[in-house]
């Protein structure tokens, strides 16, 4: 079945640069997602990557993937306060609904 | 363009009750998916409608239903509430299409008591 995982926790400074983990199972998912919820809010759309792309960047936001290894990365650069948040990591198989990681909680420290 | 509504924000139930939760989708929107999250885990998927009928259902027992409306609201409710069913319930809307976004409410939070 499907399965999505991600660390739970990442801890940075601001102005430094974060990078969100992810791995995918199903090789079927052409799109792969990035999704953020703030506190008290549902998620939002970030970013998203199609499956026979190796990189996407969008302003502070670079999204890598890598299909052998099903291996998705986020990285956001010069980490703010209001980046603060849980971001997760979607992947869409054929046919099927959404499947969501558990969410990386990023702590940005002043 | 108005995002997708959830209602009620909030709502307290005790033991053995039901509830009902409204989701009205972004105007055009035909799919409605309902997902349930909790901090022990995360974000589950409990059902998603298009053109009002049920297309994909996840690992949730019958106390778990929905139904979605000619006009594409939707509607899920929660029968014979347990303690274990506090969560905040997110629905999302999509078109159709690869590459679709799921744009999210800002959920209903269900405390049991």
């Amino acid at each position: 079945g499907e399965d999505v995982e991600q660390s739970l926790f990442l801890s940075v400074r601001e102005g430094d640069s974060s990078v969100i983990n992810c791995t995918y199972t199903d090789s079927s998912s052409t799109y792969l997602y990035w999704y953020k919820q703030e506190p008290g809010a549902g998620l939002q759309l970030l970013t998203y990557i199609f499956s026979n792309m190796d990189m996407k960047q969008d302003q502070r936001l670079t999204v890598l993937l890598n299909k052998k290894d099903k291996h998705l990365s986020l990285r956001i650069a010069d980490t703010q306060t209001g980046d603060s948040a849980i971001y997760f990591c979607a992947e869409s198989p054929y046919g099927q609904n959404f499947v969501f990681g558990p969410g990386t909680r990023l702590s940005v420290l002043p | 363009k108005a995002g997708v509504t959830q209602t009620p924000r909030y709502l307290i139930k005790t033991r053995g009750q039901q509830v009902t939760l409204s989701c009205s989708p972004i105007s055009g929107h035909r799919s409605v998916s309902w997902y349930q999250q909790t901090p022990g885990q995360g974000l589950q998927f409990l059902f998603e409608y298009f053109s009002e009928t049920q297309r994909n259902k996840g690992n949730f027992p019958g106390r778990f239903s929905g139904r979605q409306f000619s006009n594409s609201r939707s509607e899920m409710n929660v029968s014979t509430l347990e303690l274990g069913d506090s969560a905040l319930y997110l629905c999302a809307s999509s078109l159709e299409g690869p590459g679709r976004e799921l744009f999210f409410g800002e959920g209903s939070r269900l405390t049991v008591l």
